[in-house]
């Protein structure tokens, strides 16, 4: 069974760089038809779409964080990695690595909460 | 991409059925059959209920049902139990390997 689990620090300081990794274990990686994302829920509010990779490095981002966001893939690791710049409170939220299949996203990690502050 | 709108909350007493809706535009819901709905329940990930509009996956009890006319989707829980009281949230393609999240809706089960 397909599984994925999210690693990295808890706490960022503000205008610093937050940084996860997502390890997917449990079945294919490498399979072309599949993306591999992040979605982040601040605490109280809805889901908000990252963006996505897939296992040959072609990756999308959400337009309103694109200019800070730059998604990665280790292929040798079974890991892909979220790196966003010049964090502020607002970027305060649990974040997902999720499985992006056809246009839906199944499984998901179960989130790591990230919090920016100094 | 504006998020999707969805009612803030809903509620239905068990045994009975409660919709929720899922209005975006013509960009995102009305223009791809590939809206998808997730459960989260408090402190949990979300999970995948349905998937193109209107299919289940495994595991999914048939009680979990979906549609799209034009520019709303919507679920409807039939049959409604203590478990599914949660948060469901609604999400769509919107192009260019783009996608957007409704603003979820609370069920509760009176």
């Amino acid at each position: 069974q397909l599984q994925l689990q999210e690693s990295g620090p808890g706490l960022v300081k503000p205008s610093e760089i937050l940084s996860l990794t997502c390890t997917v274990s449990g079945g294919s990686f490498s399979r072309s038809s599949y993306y591999w994302g992040w979605i982040r829920q601040p605490p109280g509010k809805g889901l908000e779409w990252i963006g996505s990779i897939s296992y040959s490095g072609s990756t999308y981002y959400n337009p309103s964080l694109k200019s800070r966001v730059t998604i990665s893939v280790d292929t040798s690791k079974n890991q892909f990695s979220l790196k966003m710049s010049s964090v502020t409170a607002a970027d305060t939220a649990v974040y997902y690595c999720v499985r992006c299949s056809d246009n839906w996203f199944d499984p998901w990690g179960q989130g790591t909460l990230v919090t920016v502050s100094s | 991409q504006s998020a999707l709108t969805q009612p803030p909350s809903a509620s239905g007493s068990p045994g009975q059925s409660v919709t929720i809706s899922c209005t975006g535009t013509s960009s995102d819901v009305g223009a791809y059959n590939y809206v998808s709905w997730y459960q989260q329940h408090p402190g949990k990930a979300p999970k995948l209920m349905i998937y193109e509009v209107s299919k289940r996956p495994s595991g999914v009890p048939d009680r979990f049902s979906a549609s799209k006319s034009g520019n709303t989707a919507s679920l409807t829980v039939s049959g409604l139990q203590a478990e599914d009281e949660a948060d469901y949230y609604c999400s769509s393609y919107v192009g260019s390997g783009n996608y957007v999240f409704g603003t979820g809706t609370k069920v509760t089960v009176l």
